[in-house]
């Protein structure tokens, strides 16, 4: 596509409640992040894939967080037993090039919502 | 870790004005890229401005340029005739020179531009 779609836009879950939230990078884009985004704060790191590997997983806040990239295209994000701590928006971006030296195409984020 | 801070937590600026937005880093790095993102209501990231440490030019992009002072780990950007359009959270990024590493953002900046 000729931008990064995440889906969906908006979620509301029930505290406990599993969640996925899915990434559609740019075609071909090799190199995959997921950001999270608390109100009136800047992105924090969550996890990078390279192609379908996940070579970085280090800022995920807990192992109630999973992400996978199987096929090195689309991504899913997945919160178990969601807490009201997780309500955030959550950041998809990807780049082209393993090196980000043209730059990362960000989505439009899903906001999480943890009732 | 590096860090990097943004003192300002709101800015106005007079349509047609000039604004200047503060940045500040911590890193041991000798090398690496900085960033400045604007993020519109609809969430979305939007690259402004990227300069790399190693050069020694201030980056320009149209109206938006920076003022880069590598031994003080500034990189403030200034916004020359502002427009209606520029107004959003503004934040400024840091990624080391190395493959697949995540940027790391600042606390933001809301810009308020006033007609």
């Amino acid at each position: 596509g000729a931008g990064v779609s995440q889906s969906p836009r908006y979620k509301v879950a029930k505290r406990g409640q599993d969640v996925a939230l899915r990434c559609d990078p740019i075609s071909g884009h090799v190199s995959l992040f997921w950001y999270q985004q608390a109100l009136g704060q800047g992105p924090e790191f969550l996890t990078y894939f390279q192609n379908e590997a996940q070579l970085d997983k280090s800022g995920l806040p807990s192992d109630r967080f999973f992400a996978e990239r199987p096929e090195g295209s689309v991504s899913t994000l997945k919160i178990q037993r969601t807490q009201q701590e997780d309500s955030a928006v959550y950041l998809c971006a990807s780049s082209r090039d393993i090196q980000g030296l043209y730059g990362y195409t960000f989505g439009s984020g899903t906001r999480l919502t943890v009732v | 870790a590096q860090t990097v801070t943004q003192s300002q937590p709101e800015m106005s600026v007079q349509e047609a004005e000039t604004v200047t937005l503060s940045c500040t880093y911590d890193t041991s790095e000798s090398d690496y890229y900085l960033f400045w993102y604007k993020q519109p209501p609809s969430r979305q990231m939007i690259l402004v401005i990227r300069q790399e440490a190693y050069k020694q030019q201030n980056a320009t992009e149209n109206r938006f340029s920076v003022n880069f002072q590598k031994a003080a780990k500034s990189f403030s950007l200034k916004i020359s005739d502002s427009q209606l359009g520029d107004a959003a959270m503004y934040f400024c990024a840091y990624r080391r020179v190395e493959y697949g590493n995540k940027l790391v953002f600042g606390a933001g900046t809301i810009l308020r531009v006033k007609s």
